[in-house]
């Protein structure tokens, strides 16, 4: 069965720590995979990546995805307590055109 | 920028009650979604559809149906609400199958079944 597992679930952190979120995955054809942000309300997009060791970067938050290794790890550098939120994966399915979810990873970050 | 809307934010509905679930979208994207969002379970997918008056089933469809009449509109529908759908619900839209799977999320609707 396909699925998507997200480590750890979750964080609590020091605003101007740095942070490493984990996505591994078992999809049997994957074709992209995708990192949402979810603050009180509905996930918003930060990356989609499909080629392996190509960083994605936007501001403060990147991410890479190792084919090979089938994970992909998303980084924020110098936490702010804006940050704080649950940060989703999710694989999409290159037979069905369905994104297979991750439960999350919970971050907060304290002044 | 995408722009998906839901219309409810908020809802109480009693057990049994037919409960109707709007969603719009305004970027003439192929593909909708509906997902209910629970803590502890993640959001998992209620049904989806790539085109007008077509849908799919997706991982937990009992108790629900949707109806797609206009590209920009799909619409979720409890027949007879059950407390056990008491949930976040997750209306979400993509562009194109092969060249952009993206899904663009509406703000949610919080459904109470009492």
């Amino acid at each position: 069965e396909d699925k998507v597992v997200q480590s750890p679930l979750s964080l609590v952190v020091h605003e101007g720590d740095t942070v490493t979120l984990n996505c591994s995955y078992e999809v049997t054809n994957f074709r992209s995979l995708l990192w949402y942000k979810q603050e009180k309300k509905a996930p918003t997009f930060l990356f989609m990546l499909t080629s392996s060791g190509i960083e994605k970067k936007s501001g403060r938050l990147s991410s890479i995805l190792d084919k090979k290794e089938l994970f992909s790890i998303l980084n924020i550098t110098a936490t702010q307590t804006g940050d704080s939120a649950i940060y989703l994966c999710a694989v999409c399915d290159g037979n069905n055109r369905k994104l297979i979810w991750g439960l999350g990873t919970s971050l907060a970050v304290n002044p | 920028d995408v722009k998906v809307t839901q219309s409810s934010r908020y809802l109480v509905k009693r057990t049994g009650e037919k409960v109707f679930l709007e969603c719009v979208q305004d970027m003439d994207h192929e593909n909708m979604f509906w997902y209910r969002q629970d803590p502890g379970l993640g959001l998992r997918l209620i049904y989806f559809s790539y085109d007008v008056k077509m849908k799919e089933k997706g991982d937990i469809p009992e108790g629900y149906s949707v109806s797609r009449e206009k590209k920009e509109r799909f619409s979720l529908i409890l027949e007879s609400a059950s407390t056990n759908q008491t949930s976040m619900y997750l209306c979400a839209s993509s562009l194109i199958w092969g060249r952009e799977e993206t899904q663009y999320f509406g703000p949610g609707t919080r459904l109470l079944v009492l």
